[in-house]
């Protein structure tokens, strides 16, 4: 089956140290993205790739880091600079073609929780 | 940039009410728009998207929207609602791409459809 996966579901972290929070997706999709998302919130933009070896900062990038070095891989470090990182992390995906903007499509999320 | 705005934070319907979410979106340029719902502890599915053409969007699951620009509104309607859409729902906007674009999108703060038997 096609689709997005992230892991792990549930991630505990003692304050101070760096975390990586995996994705990958097996949609041959070109453009990946990382969002988190708050109660009452909504989902707000980390770090956002369209293509391998480049990425941009989203809305609230300080914190976190990200690489993309296969397309099918994406993964999200948050790191002990980031104040308050207990939050429910989504990644996503979609087609880029250099025309209309298709849909993007979500992983099930990592739920992360600083001790 | 982008701004979104769901005017409601939570909706109660009986079951097989109507009911409507409402979004409002602020923008100096062209949009597409899109509605999202999340069941507890998932990720997002599209429910449906208006990039251009046709103001009406049928989507899935029995859900619509219509897209009126000179109200900067994309309100999320259902005739019936049923147990299984209790949910949070968002609205979204992109802008239109030139020549392409996968920038992220911009969320509102979402809406939780509480159905009641």
């Amino acid at each position: 089956d096609g689709g997005i996966t992230q892991s792990p579901k549930y991630l505990f972290r003692k304050e101070g140290q760096n975390v990586t929070l995996s994705c990958e997706q097996n949609l041959n999709h070109d453009a990946m993205y990382w969002y988190r998302q708050d109660p009452g919130q909504g989902l707000r933009l980390i770090y956002y790739s369209q293509i391998v070896n480049d990425f941009q900062k989203g809305d609230i990038a300080e914190g976190y880091s990200v690489s993309r070095e296969k397309k099918e891989s994406f993964p999200l470090t948050v790191t002990s600079a980031q104040k308050n990182p207990t939050a429910f992390y989504l990644c996503a995906s979609s087609m880029y073609e250099g025309g209309p903007f298709n849909e993007q499509f979500f992983g099930p999320g990592t739920r992360l929780t600083v001790l | 940039a982008q701004s979104v705005t769901q005017l409601d934070s939570q909706v109660p319907v009986f079951e097989e009410a109507p009911v409507e979410l409402r979004c409002n979106y602020s923008s100096s340029v062209s949009v597409y728009l899109f509605w999202y719902v999340q069941y507890p502890n998932q990720g997002l599915q599209l429910l449906l998207k208006y990039l251009s053409g046709s103001t009406l969007v049928k989507g899935i699951n029995g859900f619509e929207a219509e897209f009126n620009k000179s109200q900067t509104s994309f309100h999320l309607r259902k005739p019936s609602v049923h147990i299984s859409d209790t949910a949070e729902y968002f609205c979204a906007v992109s802008p239109t791409p030139l020549g392409g674009g996968a920038d992220g999108l911009t969320f509102g703060k979402g809406t939780h459809l509480i159905i009641q038997p």
